[in-house]
């Protein structure tokens, strides 16, 4: 069965700082993806992730994809209050689900 | 174009009722996944249908049961309601091709009291 796993679960952090929210899953996918939720709302997509390697980015974040490792990584540069918010990553499970890992929730004081 | 949509926004039963949630998908899209997500976790894989056939289900009682139709859109019923069924539940839209991406509305948040 996929599991997926993501640490930290909380993370506070003080504007202008640099931190790197993981994601590791047990089986093989080719698909992963990053998903934001703010409080009592939706999953909003930030990124999807298709292949070994894929980097991208969209102003502070950055999501990247290691395959081989069964490990993505969600950078977050010079952090600012609006990005305070809960972050999911989820991996494609066959060609029907995804599984999502415990969310990090992530604080940023000013 | 509309996003996913899905009715109502909030619900509140009591245990041993039944409850039907309904989800539009985007304009397009043949694809809806249904998942839960209660408070403090991920969400959790419900059901898949495509073209109103179910293509996948997830580890949830027969008490979860669902149905696509021919617009597309979709409705999720749960039976016999328990206070564990309280959660978000999200309806997601799939956009077919190589991303494979899933687009989620705004979800029902459903209380069993």
């Amino acid at each position: 069965e996929l599991k997926v796993e993501q640490n930290p679960l909380f993370l506070s952090m003080q504007e202008g700082k640099n931190y790197t929210i993981y994601c590791n899953y047990s089986t093989t996918s080719d698909r992963l993806y990053w998903y934001r939720q703010d409080p009592g709302k939706s999953l909003e997509s930030l990124f999807v992730l298709l292949s070994n390697g894929a980097v991208k980015q969209e102003g502070r974040l950055m999501a990247s994809l290691d395959t081989k490792a069964r490990l993505s990584t969600l950078h977050i540069t010079a952090a600012v209050h609006d990005l305070s918010a809960t972050y999911f990553c989820a991996v494609l499970q066959g060609a029907q689900k995804l599984v999502f890992g415990q969310g990090t929730r992530l604080t940023i004081n000013p | 174009d509309a996003g996913v949509t899905q009715s109502p926004t909030h619900l509140i039963k009591t245990r041993g009722q039944q409850v039907t949630l309904r989800c539009s998908p985007i304009s397009g899209h043949k694809s809806v996944s249904w998942y839960q997500q209660v408070l403090g976790q991920g969400p959790q894989f419900i059901f898949q249908y495509y073209e109103k056939e179910e293509r996948g289900r997830g580890n949830f009682p027969d008490r979860f049961s669902a149905r696509q139709f021919p617009n597309y859109s979709s409705e999720l019923n749960v039976n016999a309601l328990l206070l564990g069924d309280s959660a978000l539940y999200l309806c997601a839209s799939t956009r077919t091709g190589a991303a494979y991406e899933q687009y989620f509305g705004p979800g029902t948040r459903l209380t069993v009291t």
